[in-house]
């Protein structure tokens, strides 16, 4: 089965330090990967996608994300943190089946930015 | 344009009793998927509905069961709830899309079972 590992449960920055999440999963065959934000009082929202093509892509609020197959990894990046990033972060793959596809989540990644 | 919509916000059940959580999704998505975010987890998929049929299914008991319309909304069942179904429970919808689909996630009903 699947499975997707998320490095550091919590993370503490200050506004304007680097980010990077890591992101692991288990499956050999041909993946998508999406990387989600939960903001406090807020739903689900997609951050960035990875399905095929160059494996740097980049999301929305300057977030960005590499996707290293050998490594089985898609870490989160942004080059300077914000107060308003303070959010909880999930990696999330599915694999490419004929149909249904389900999305396959980490346990989540809670950001904290200090101001 | 409205995203997905997921009715009740909140609710309170005792074990036993049974529960049905319903969800719309975003306009011009055919596929409803659910999940069940336990606290401090991340969501674990229950099951996925596609054309009114029930298309794959996560390790989740028949104690959980679904529907979708013709007008692609979709509903939960959770019937003899336990304590431990206690969770958020969330609907992504998607436009099929042979592999390359993106789900969107609506705000979730969050279920407290006493």
């Amino acid at each position: 089965a699947q499975s997707v590992s998320q490095h550091n449960h919590h993370v503490i920055l200050s506004e304007a330090a680097s980010l990077e999440l890591g992101c692991n999963y288990s499956y050999g065959g041909t993946v998508n990967l999406f990387w989600y934000v939960q903001y406090p009082g807020q739903h689900l929202q997609l951050l960035l996608k990875y399905f095929s093509g160059d494996p740097l892509v980049k999301g929305i609020k300057g977030f960005e994300a590499e996707f290293i197959k050998s490594k089985f990894s898609f870490n989160l990046r942004k080059p300077s943190v914000q107060w308003s990033d303070t959010a909880e972060y999930f990696c999330a793959v599915t694999t490419l089946m004929e149909y249904g596809n389900k999305l396959v989540f980490g346990a989540g990644t809670i950001l904290r930015v200090k101001s | 344009d409205a995203g997905v919509t997921q009715s009740p916000t909140h609710l309170i059940k005792t074990r036993g009793q049974q529960v049905t959580l319903r969800c719309s999704p975003k306009s011009g998505h055919d596929t409803v998927s659910w999940y069940q975010q336990a606290l401090g987890q991340g969501p674990q998929f229950i099951f996925q509905y596609y054309e009114e049929e029930e298309r794959q299914r996560g390790n989740f008991p028949d104690r959980f069961s679904g529907h979708q319309f013709p007008n692609y909304s979709s509903e939960l069942n959770v019937n003899a709830l336990l304590l431990g179904d206690s969770a958020l429970y969330l609907c992504a919808s998607s436009y099929e899309n042979r592999g390359a689909e993106t789900q969107y996630f609506g705000p979730g009903t969050r279920l407290l079972v006493l």
